[in-house]
């Protein structure tokens, strides 16, 4: 069992909808990551979180430190949208100490105009 | 936050040879981190950089197959060594920086096929 599991792998919506993208993990983490990557490649970070809830946006990212799960959404979803979204976590426990990232599998978006 | 310059963005590279991938970071890092991520998978660190000391190495890779130069606070290089068709990934090198709160920043990464 992956200690960073996503879900939906794959997500196609329509224009416009509300998106709901799931995390969880089965280790104690100090900080959890929200990354989108486009198709070449690169990959630019949406969110560090280690408790509470962060906005910027039309995102959203909460975590949910007892239950040991995040979740990410996208009000208003646009094509542009379109891309893979990756939960990261690093193990250990705060005070955080550059720890390496763990990766989920990634969430494949694809918004339909 | 901070931006990093990884070269080269792609390559094709015969069996046999090397390719040697380089990231340059705007500010003083600890510790850089280099990712793989095969095709259809997620990332998986191959090994953390640390100036002044060698590299630690994760379970499956090795500092023969995967050397690492970090002569400095804001520079690395990671070196595909013998390649093989296997190790047609796409390689990424990332930061997080010296800070309580900050989020990870990550070069455009290098995407090699190796033939």
């Amino acid at each position: 069992k992956n200690e960073v599991e996503q879900s939906p792998q794959n997500l196609t919506a329509q224009e416009g909808e509300f998106i709901t993208i799931n995390c969880s993990y089965s280790v104690g983490i100090s900080a959890l990551h929200w990354l989108q990557q486009h198709p070449g490649g690169g990959i630019v970070s949406l969110f560090m979180l280690s408790s509470g809830k962060k906005k910027h946006g039309r995102l959203i990212a909460t975590i949910n430190i007892q239950e040991k799960h995040s979740s990410l959404h996208i009000t208003a979803s646009h094509p542009r949208d379109s891309a893979v979204y990756i939960c990261a976590v690093e193990m250990g426990w705060r005070p955080r100490i550059n720890e390496k990232l763990t990766f989920g599998t990634g969430t494949r978006l694809t918004i339909i105009p | 936050s901070a931006v990093i310059s990884q070269k080269p963005s792609r390559d094709i590279c015969q069996r046999g040879t090397s390719l040697t991938i380089q990231c340059q970071v705007d500010s003083q890092v600890t510790m850089m981190f280099w990712y793989r991520q095969q095709p259809g998978q997620s990332l998986t660190l191959i090994a953390t950089a640390n100036q002044g000391s060698e590299a630690t190495y994760e379970s499956g890779f090795v500092i023969d197959k995967f050397p690492i130069s970090r002569p400095n606070l804001t520079f690395s290089t990671l070196t595909v060594s013998n390649m093989s068709p296997e190790d047609s990934s796409i390689y990424l090198c990332s930061v997080i920086q010296d800070s309580m709160n900050t989020e990870a920043f990550f070069g455009q990464g290098t995407r090699l096929t190796v033939v």
